[in-house]
């Protein structure tokens, strides 16, 4: 049972574009998301987050949105580089005090120049 | 700032055979992670430890075993390797509150 879905693998957008990367979950205890950005051959790195009291969370060109009746959290890249190019993976946490982290399977962006 | 350093990078292994794969960090974090990446499951957890001398399951355990004796370190043990088992394998560590996790770089493991 996968609780945290990315259901887009890979998306192509052209540089200096928006980039738009969905992210769907089915647990209404999670209440703190995550996204993190991997480059192959590399670990994951922490991007962004938003705890469930906010809508919203800005950094920069990065801004992730968060619809809790929908269980639907995005992050949008604006504008986008050649170097965002990498695997974006969304990840959930709850309330609960278990510490796990739950990711998706990750979405493949690809920024042409 | 060394992070989260994973040992070994790679390795290949018959099925049957035994190793340990050795996460340390040093940023004092409690609470430690392992995940193994396969294409098109992301990233599912192993084990995780919520500080020294305590070890949980994850979503993924069996054929695992873990310790964690020392703060900064954290091992992962397959006892009887299975070609199930190739993956790549992440350490992430992360403090309390609600903080992000910092991963290492990863190890793969590739079992014949």
């Amino acid at each position: 049972d996968q609780q945290v879905k990315q259901n887009s693998p890979s998306l192509s957008v052209q540089e200096g574009r928006i980039s738009i990367l969905n992210c769907d979950y089915t647990n209404s205890m999670f209440d703190y998301f995550l996204w993190y950005k991997k480059y192959p051959a590399e670990g994951p790195t922490f991007l962004i987050s938003i705890s469930s009291i906010k809508d919203k969370n800005e950094d920069g060109r990065f801004t992730v949105f968060l619809n809790k009746s929908a269980k639907h959290l995005s992050l949008h890249i604006v504008p986008s580089q050649p170097g965002d190019s990498a695997v974006y993976f969304c990840a959930a946490s709850d309330a609960s005090g278990t510490y796990k982290y739950i990711f998706g399977t990750g979405t493949r962006l690809k920024v042409l120049a | 700032n060394a992070g989260v350093t994973q040992t070994p990078k790679f390795r290949v292994l018959k099925t049957g055979q035994s190793m340990t794969l050795l996460c340390a960090q040093d940023m004092n974090h409690e609470y430690m992670y392992w995940y193994r990446q396969d294409p098109g499951m992301g990233l599912r957890l192993i084990h995780y430890s919520v500080g020294e001398g305590t070890t949980a399951k994850g979503e993924v355990p069996d054929g695992y075993n873990v310790s964690r004796l020392k703060k900064q370190n954290f091992l992962l043990g397959l006892e009887s390797a299975a070609p199930s088992q190739t993956s790549v394998y992440f350490c992430a560590s992360r403090t309390g509150g609600g903080q992000p996790q910092h991963f290492g770089d990863g190890t793969r493991l590739s079992i014949l």
